[in-house]
């Protein structure tokens, strides 16, 4: 199994750019979820799902939108990159119980 | 999710050292998970608690749930430079995990 597979792993982006980061599992799980994670403030909710059709806001919701279409994909949409969103984002795709499955990473730059 | 407190942010220990972080709620929490993030890595899921007072081992490796299931610690024997990295709870309920912000472990060799 490969997991949660997250694309790209390095982007840099313009300001005012829009551009959407990739996020499969092949774990059939439920539950998935973004975060950013910027020094000295942990991982921070963005989106997250319950399900196929069924998305929710996390702690910083504001710049980013997401869609689940299906259980496997659920891609993270930045709409008009702004410097503030240079951050590291993961994706995580959670099992019943809570043990959640990170992606490897994205490391974002908004110049 | 619960949110919890982690303390301390940063420890800094001299390698054979014992460490130790905690998480604390101020409400009961349904369970907590505890993380691993190595430098440049992603996080990697360490271990669940679910019952009060409960207590896991892994390697050189302690977890705890408190009777009150209001704090958890995470205790490492006798520190390697393996040990280097974040360690994260989360006491996100069944829909939405959350994190603290993590303890940051230096080990001196």
């Amino acid at each position: 199994n490969a997991g949660v597979t997250q694309t790209p792993k390095f982007q840099v982006l313009k300001t005012g750019q829009s551009m959407t980061l990739q996020c499969a599992q092949d774990m059939n799980h439920e539950y998935m979820s973004w975060y950013r994670q910027d020094p000295g403030m942990g991982l921070r909710l963005i989106h997250y799902s319950v399900g196929a059709g069924i998305t929710d806001q996390g702690e910083v919701p504001n710049g980013y939108n997401v869609s689940r279409s299906t259980t496997e994909d659920f891609p993270l949409r930045l709409l008009s990159a702004a410097p503030s969103q240079t951050s590291v984002y993961f994706c995580a795709s959670i099992k019943g119980g809570n043990e959640a499955f990170f992606g490897q990473g994205t490391r974002l730059t908004v110049v | 999710g619960q949110q919890v407190m982690q303390i301390p942010q940063y420890q800094h220990v001299q390698e054979g050292e014992d460490f130790t972080t905690y998480c604390n709620s101020s409400t009961t929490l349904s369970n907590i998970q505890w993380y691993k993030q190595r430098p440049g890595g992603h996080p990697v899921f360490l271990i669940q608690l679910v019952k009060s007072g409960e207590v896991k081992k892994q390697k050189r490796l302690t977890f705890q749930f408190g009777e009150a299931k209001k704090n958890s610690s995470l205790h490492i024997t006798a520190t390697q430079t393996t040990d280097v990295g974040t360690y994260f709870c989360d006491s996100g309920g069944y829909q939405k995990v959350t994190f603290g912000i993590g303890t940051k472990l230096q080990v001196i060799p």
